[in-house]
C-alpha cells in the first residue's frame, strides 16, 4: 500500500518563503510529482523529482530524498495568486499502478 | 488547441438516476483516468485506462463503471448504486501509461439532491 503525508493548511505573508512538505511510504517510488490546484480547478503540473537532489523553476523549488521518503515545495517570493492547494503525488513502480495523491496542503497568502 | 474536455461543468441530479459524465481528449494520450475530490480528502482513483477496450478498477470503483471504445473518449457513468455521488470528479490523461505527467480536464461537479 501507500502512504502520503502532508499538512493540511498553511498561512504565509506575501513576498516570504514557505516550504511544504511531503512524507510518503510506499512499497517501489519512480517519481514524485507536485500539482497547484486553485479552488474550484483543475491541478496544474509544477515538479517531477525521480532522484535525490533540488529541482528548481522559477520562484518554484522540489526537493527530494529517497532515503528519507520525504519531498519538499518551496515557493519563494510569494505572490496573492500563489493562494491555491498544493497536491503531492507519487508513481510506484511495483505493478502499473497510477499517481497516488496525497490529501492536499491548503496555502493562504495574506498581505 | 489540443486539451481534454470534460462535460457537463455542473450537473444536478435526482437520487436513484445514472448519470454519465464525458471525458474526450485530442492529445493522442494512450492512457486516461478518472478521480473523485472531496473536501479534505484529495484525489481518489476511480478507473483508469491505459488502452482502447481495456480498465482497470482504482481504489473506489464501487458504484461506478466506465468504457473506452475510442482512444480519445472515457466516459464514466455514476450509478444508482453509488452511495455518495456528490463530488468534483476530474478526467486526466497521460502520453505513455503511467508516465506521472496528467493533464486535467476542468472538472464535472455532480449534485445530487
Amino acid at each position: 500500500g501507500q502512504n502520503i503525508d502532508q499538512p493540511t493548511e498553511m498561512t504565509a505573508t506575501e513576498g516570504a518563503i514557505v516550504q511544504i512538505n511531503c512524507t510518503y511510504q510506499t512499497s517501489g517510488f519512480n517519481g514524485l510529482f507536485w500539482y497547484q490546484q486553485h479552488a474550484g480547478e483543475a491541478p496544474t503540473f509544477l515538479s517531477y523529482n525521480v532522484l535525490d537532489g533540488l529541482e528548481e523553476k522559477g520562484r518554484f523549488s522540489s526537493f527530494l530524498s529517497r532515503s528519507k521518503g520525504y519531498s519538499y515545495l518551496l515557493l519563494k517570493e510569494l505572490q496573492m495568486k500563489d493562494s491555491a492547494s498544493y497536491l503531492c503525488a507519487v508513481r510506484d513502480n511495483s505493478g502499473n499502478t497510477p499517481l497516488v495523491f496525497g490529501k492536499g496542503t491548503r496555502l493562504s497568502v495574506i498581505a | 488547441d489540443g486539451g481534454i474536455t470534460q462535460s457537463p461543468k455542473y450537473l444536478f441530479r435526482k437520487e436513484g438516476q445514472n448519470v454519465t459524465l464525458s471525458c474526450e481528449q485530442n492529445l493522442n494520450h494512450d492512457a486516461m483516468y478518472w478521480y473523485r475530490q472531496d473536501p479534505g480528502q484529495g484525489l481518489r482513483l476511480i478507473y483508469y485506462s491505459q488502452i482502447v477496450n481495456d480498465f482497470q478498477k482504482g481504489d473506489i470503483a464501487e458504484g461506478y463503471s466506465v468504457s473506452r471504445e475510442k482512444k480519445e473518449s472515457f466516459p464514466l457513468t455514476v450509478t444508482s448504486a453509488q452511495k455518495n455521488p456528490t463530488a468534483f470528479y476530474l478526467c486526466a490523461s497521460s502520453k505513455v501509461r503511467h508516465t506521472g505527467e496528467l493533464f486535467f480536464g476542468e472538472g464535472s461537479r455532480l449534485t445530487v439532491l
